[in-house]
Formats: C-alpha cells, sequence, structure tokens
C-alpha cells in the first residue's frame, strides 16, 4: 500500500486561507487521493478527493501536483470548527474503497 | 437525510465479558465497514461487506470477534471475551460506489472500555 506523509500539526488563524501539505512519492497511476477529517469525539469525515486534476467543493479545494507525488488541501477561510486532524489518504480503484488511514495533520485554529 | 447510526455509543465491560456493537448505514449504501480507533491512532480497517457478503476481513482477530451482516443492510460486530486491549472507539462506515470513489460515511462510534 502506497504511504502518506504529512506534518503531524498545523497552526492558523480564523478566517485565514490553510494549506495541508501530504507527500505520496509512491503513489500509483490508479491510486486515488482522499481527504477526511475528524473532529473531536466524531467518527471522520470525509472532505473531497481527487485523481488526477485540482477539485473544487463547498468544504475545500485540492491541488494535486502535476507529477500526483504530492498534493494539498486547502481550506479558503479557516474557521473554529475545522480545527480537526486531517488525514491524507490514498485509495487504490479495485481495493472496494478501503482506506488506510496515517497519523494526520491536527489544525489548530486560533481566534 | 439519515446518516449512519450506532449503538450503544458508550460501553463499558469488565475483561472476558462479551460485548456487542449494532450499526445501521444510510440506506442504499451496498457497502459496510468496521473500523477500530486506539487512542491517538487513525482508524484500523476491521472488516468489509459488500452487501451481506465479507470481502475482507483480512483484519479481524478471528479468534474474538466475530461480524455479521444480514440481509445486506444492519451489521452487528461482536467480540467474545474481550480484553483490556480492545478498549478502543468501533467506526462503523458506509458507501455507494459512484464513479470508483467510494466517499465513506462514519458513524459517531461505539467507545469500548475495558477494565
Amino acid at each position: 500500500d502506497a504511504k502518506t506523509t504529512q506534518p503531524n500539526s498545523m497552526e492558523s488563524n480564523e478566517e485565514e486561507p490553510v494549506h495541508l501539505p501530504c507527500n505520496h512519492s509512491t503513489i500509483s497511476g490508479t491510486d486515488y487521493i482522499h481527504w477526511y477529517r475528524q473532529l473531536p469525539s466524531q467518527g471522520p469525515e470525509y472532505v473531497i478527493h481527487g485523481l488526477t486534476s485540482n477539485v473544487n467543493n463547498r468544504m475545500a479545494s485540492l491541488a494535486i501536483a502535476e507529477d500526483r507525488k504530492s498534493s494539498t488541501l486547502i481550506l479558503h477561510r479557516a474557521t473554529l470548527r475545522d480545527a480537526a486532524v486531517y488525514y491524507c489518504i490514498l485509495m487504490h480503484y479495485n481495493q472496494g474503497g478501503k482506506l488506510i488511514f496515517g497519523q494526520g495533520t491536527e489544525l489548530s485554529v486560533k481566534p | 437525510e439519515a446518516g449512519v447510526v450506532q449503538s450503544p455509543r458508550y460501553k463499558i465491560i469488565e475483561k472476558k465479558q462479551p460485548v456487542a456493537f449494532w450499526c445501521n448505514p444510510i440506506s442504499g449504501h451496498n457497502t459496510l465497514y468496521w473500523y477500530r480507533q486506539n487512542l491517538g491512532q487513525g482508524p484500523e480497517l476491521l472488516i468489509r461487506y459488500e452487501n451481506e457478503e465479507a470481502v475482507d476481513d483480512s483484519q479481524l482477530p478471528k479468534d474474538r470477534f466475530s461480524a455479521e451482516r444480514l440481509k445486506g443492510v444492519d451489521s452487528t460486530l461482536k467480540i467474545q471475551p474481550a480484553e483490556l486491549g480492545d478498549s478502543a472507539v468501533y467506526l462503523c462506515a458506509s458507501s455507494t460506489n459512484p464513479g470508483n470513489s467510494y466517499e465513506q460515511y462514519f458513524g459517531p462510534g461505539t467507545r469500548l472500555t475495558v477494565t
């Protein structure tokens, strides 16, 4: 299984953009890049996913490097409710949606 | 739309006792997952169902853990007998398969404490 590397923690100020990096140098051509987040005392929550092109949805944007060896999750305006652990996960297309969670990045947001 | 429902939310038992967790997935989701999350770690997949068939149970400790998904809807995960090391949060998730994305929806989890 291809692995991802994320910083253990990051800090952000409220209402400022946040860029959460993820390295996945061993990604294969059929691995999707998924991001989930987990708020305290809750189950993980899907944020966004992509394969090759950048993606936008109501929660965030996903910027994928041209060689696909890294990606960045972008929260355009952080709020206090965005404080969570963010997981970057590679999902192989034919493994039935198997998610292998790493340690993730714990994001704290200061008012 | 109702989310993934799990019960109970909290359970405290003594070691060697049995325990069961129940999960009702989102209506229409044919894929169901059970994960275990130890304190400070990311969730770890225990078993995956496609409808009523367990298609990946390679990470399930089969000596004491069992699971079933009768009729391909709700599911039960059981531990018998429980050990101290089983203390964790047990998460259920479900998904459908729009374009191979396998976006998963998680329940709130059951926090198990074994004393």
